[in-house]
C-alpha cells in the first residue's frame, strides 16, 4: 500500500522569508500523482499544487515550488516571501494513475506558522 | 461555481443514535469522494462515486456506514449506531473526473461528536 510521510510536524518562518516543508512517499508505481494541499484554520482543504511523476520538470506556482526527487521518492514543497496568509496545515497527497483508484492519501501534515 | 456544500456543520449526537450527512458536489462533476479526518491526521478516503455508481469502499467504511448518490448529484453519508471511535470531521470533495490530475475540491465538512 502507498503511504506518505511528512517528518515536520510543525514549521515557522518570518514573513517574507522561504521554507520548505518536506514530504517522502512509498509506492511500488512508476507513474502517479502528487498533490499538496493547504486547510486554513477552520477553512476548506484547497489545492496548491500538483506534480505528475512522468514529467521531470518541478511544477511552480506563483511563490509555491516542488522539489521531485523521483529516485528517493521525495517530494517538497518550497513557498517563497511567505506571507501571514500562507499560515495553515499543510498535506501532501499521492494518487495512483493505474488500478483505478482515484483516491487520494494523505500525510498526517505540517503545521506552518508564519511570524511577523 | 459555488463550491461543494455541506450539511450540517456540525453534529453532536449520542452513542448508538444514527446520524446522516449530506453533500452537494460542484455542479457537473461527475465524481464524489468522501474522506475522515481525526484530530492531528491527514484525511482518510473512505469512497468515491461516478456519476450514481460507488466504484470504491475503503476497509474504513464499516458496515455500519453507508453512502449513497441516487442522482448522481448530491450524495448522503449515513454512520448507524454510533460509537466514540467514529468522532472526526467528515469531508466531501468533488471532481470533474477527466483527467488523473484533476483537483478535489473539498467541502468545509461536517464534524461529527459522539458523546
Amino acid at each position: 500500500a502507498q503511504t506518505v510521510t511528512q517528518s515536520q510536524p510543525e514549521m515557522s518562518v518570518q514573513e517574507a522569508e522561504t521554507v520548505t516543508l518536506s514530504c517522502t512517499y512509498d509506492t511500488s508505481e512508476s507513474d502517479y500523482y502528487l498533490f499538496w494541499y493547504k486547510q486554513p484554520p477552520s477553512r476548506q482543504m484547497i489545492l496548491v499544487i500538483r506534480q505528475e511523476a512522468y514529467k521531470q520538470q518541478n511544477a511552480t506556482e506563483n511563490r509555491f515550488s516542488v522539489n521531485f526527487q523521483k529516485a528517493a521518492k521525495s517530494f517538497s514543497l518550497k513557498i517563497s516571501d511567505s506571507q501571514l496568509g500562507d499560515a495553515a496545515m499543510y498535506f501532501c497527497a499521492y494518487r495512483a494513475t493505474q488500478g483505478g483508484s482515484e483516491k487520494l492519501v494523505f500525510g498526517k501534515g505540517t503545521k506552518l506558522t508564519v511570524n511577523p | 461555481d459555488t463550491g461543494v456544500s455541506q450539511d450540517p456543520r456540525h453534529k453532536i449526537t449520542k452513542r448508538g443514535q444514527n446520524v446522516t450527512f449530506r453533500c452537494d458536489p460542484i455542479s457537473e462533476h461527475n465524481r464524489l469522494y468522501w474522506y475522515r479526518q481525526t484530530l492531528g491526521q491527514g484525511p482518510e478516503f473512505l469512497t468515491y462515486f461516478q456519476n450514481e455508481a460507488q466504484l470504491e469502499k475503503s476497509r474504513l467504511l464499516s458496515d455500519r456506514f453507508s453512502a449513497e448518490r441516487p442522482k448522481g448529484s448530491f450524495s448522503t453519508l449515513e454512520i448507524q449506531r454510533t460509537e466514540q471511535g467514529d468522532s472526526a470531521m467528515y469531508l466531501c470533495a468533488s471532481s470533474r473526473g477527466t483527467s488523473g490530475t484533476d483537483e478535489q475540491y473539498f467541502g468545509p465538512g461536517t464534524r461529527l461528536t459522539v458523546t
